[in-house]
């Protein structure tokens, strides 16, 4: 079974660029996360998705992030204009939202921002 | 105060030795607890998962859950050069909520 997918790996752009960040979640798996993980830091939620629904985006920030999950299988992260502090790795999990929730997640897309 | 403390380290032990991981957290209605590992410029991995107080065991993994005292623990046995990673705890209220992540534990584990 193929996990999580994450492309690109690695993207290095200057500030003010525009970048993406696309996902496909394991086949069947509804629930679909982005986390934002700083050097040191554990993972952060910025959005969850049900199926094409965000269920929580409270931690977006919207004035640069969007996303979207559409169809309910794939989904694409955006940043609009990028900033130095947004450099960090982008993760992508899923789930099938069974009894123990597991997640599962995929390399992440290592972000520089110059 | 941050919902998960975890001490990030760096914690380094010779091959064979027993590891102790810990997190306190701040929020009683904390239901699940996990422990992920998460090798260098990959993605983290579950290794357990604990509902409740109580132990669980997999292999020379035990996790530990003192909801008590809001403190959970990761024990390694027989140390091994291959479990050289970061170990994060994670915890959520209840199914399909929100995780809330610890920073992490920096591990090696010297051949």
């Amino acid at each position: 079974e193929a996990g999580v997918v994450q492309s690109p790996r690695y993207k290095i752009i200057e500030k003010k660029q525009p970048v993406a960040f696309w996902c496909n979640p394991i086949s069947g798996h509804n629930t679909l996360y982005w986390y934002l993980q700083n050097l040191g830091q554990g993972p952060e939620l910025l959005i969850r998705y049900e199926n094409e629904e965000a269920v929580d985006d409270s931690q977006l920030p919207k004035d640069r992030f969007s996303a979207e999950r559409l169809k309910g299988v794939d989904s694409t992260l955006k940043i609009q204009p990028a900033e130095l502090g947004d450099s960090a790795v982008y993760l992508c999990a899923s789930s099938s939202g069974g009894a123990n929730n597991e997640q599962f997640f995929g390399p992440g897309t290592r972000l520089t921002v110059l | 105060q941050k919902e998960v403390e975890q001490d990030p380290g760096p914690l380094s032990v010779p091959e064979g030795a027993i590891v102790s991981l810990n997190c306190t957290y701040s929020n009683s209605a904390f239901q699940y607890f996990m422990w992920y590992r998460q090798y260098s410029r990959k993605g983290p991995e579950l290794l357990m998962y604990t509902y409740s107080s109580g132990n669980k065991e997999d292999g020379r993994f035990t996790a530990q859950v003192d909801k008590s005292s809001k403190y959970i623990s990761l024990f390694i046995r027989d140390s091994q050069p291959s479990d050289s990673a970061t170990y994060l705890c994670a915890m959520t209220l209840s199914t399909g909520n929100q995780f809330y992540f610890g920073t992490g534990t920096s591990l090696t584990v010297i051949p």
